[in-house]
């Protein structure tokens, strides 16, 4: 299993709001290490969604937001639409593996 | 913008080794951190290891230390990672990605499958 804990699917209808959690331990996040996201659409490479645990890349819509605190994140969309059907990751670092990069094990989005 | 272009998918036998290259275009690696993350068929991402251009020396992740290296040509244009003794765990979709200075990942390449399978 993933060393980020997130649930494995979440769904909601369109222009609502969803959240999805990212939960980790004392060695990665709670560490204070950043906290990143990745939306990955079918049959295509992920793609930056946050970095440094609250940061839109450019071209990112406002509707994706992100927080940090303890040992988990959080990615929230509002607004929700049907292109927003993916599976989203959170990724971090990790001292208790000599210095890894770890992911979480994805959440795949389903716009009811 | 610097663009991440990998060689074409691959099918080997098991015991054998792959060697995925992935080029820049419109750039060089000089200033990126590249690392390579797989994904098994149906399963979430997984870092591999990395290699630093300016210290020119590679990391990887205790699970695939002995069986992966990473190494970049002296131009710093193209980066090769090669996976020995390979079983039929190893069919994943093969991506490089830059590294940000926060450790995440900016550019992605399209990705590279690897099939194993006697």
């Amino acid at each position: 299993q993933s060393v980020l804990t997130q649930p494995p699917s979440v769904s909601g209808a369109p222009g609502q709001r969803v959240t999805i959690s990212c939960t980790g331990s004392s060695s990665n996040i709670g560490a204070g290490y950043d906290v990143h996201w990745y939306q990955q659409l079918p049959g295509t490479a992920p793609k930056p969604l946050i970095f440094g645990n609250t940061n839109r890349p450019s071209g990112v819509p406002d509707r994706f937001s992100a927080s940090k605190s303890g040992t988990s994140a959080s990615l929230a969309i509002t607004g929700l639409q049907a292109e927003d059907e993916a599976d989203y990751y959170c990724q971090s670092y990790d001292t208790s593996l000599s210095g890894y990069v770890v992911f979480g094990g994805g959440t795949k989005l389903a716009v009811l | 913008q610097v663009q991440l272009v990998q060689s074409g998918a691959e099918v080997k036998k098991p015991g054998s080794s792959v060697k995925v290259s992935c080029t820049a275009s419109g750039g060089t690696f000089s200033s990126y951190g590249i690392s390579w993350v797989r994904q098994a068929p149906g399963q979430g991402l997984e870092w591999m290891g990395e290699f630093n251009p300016v210290l020119r020396a590679s990391n990887n992740a205790q699970k695939f230390q002995g069986r992966v290296t990473i190494t970049a040509d002296k131009s710093t244009t193209t980066v090769y990672m090669e996976l020995r003794s390979l079983r039929s765990e190893d069919t994943a979709v093969y991506y490089c990605a830059t590294e940000g200075r926060l450790m995440n990942f900016e550019i992605w390449g399209q990705g590279t499958l690897v099939t194993v399978s006697s």
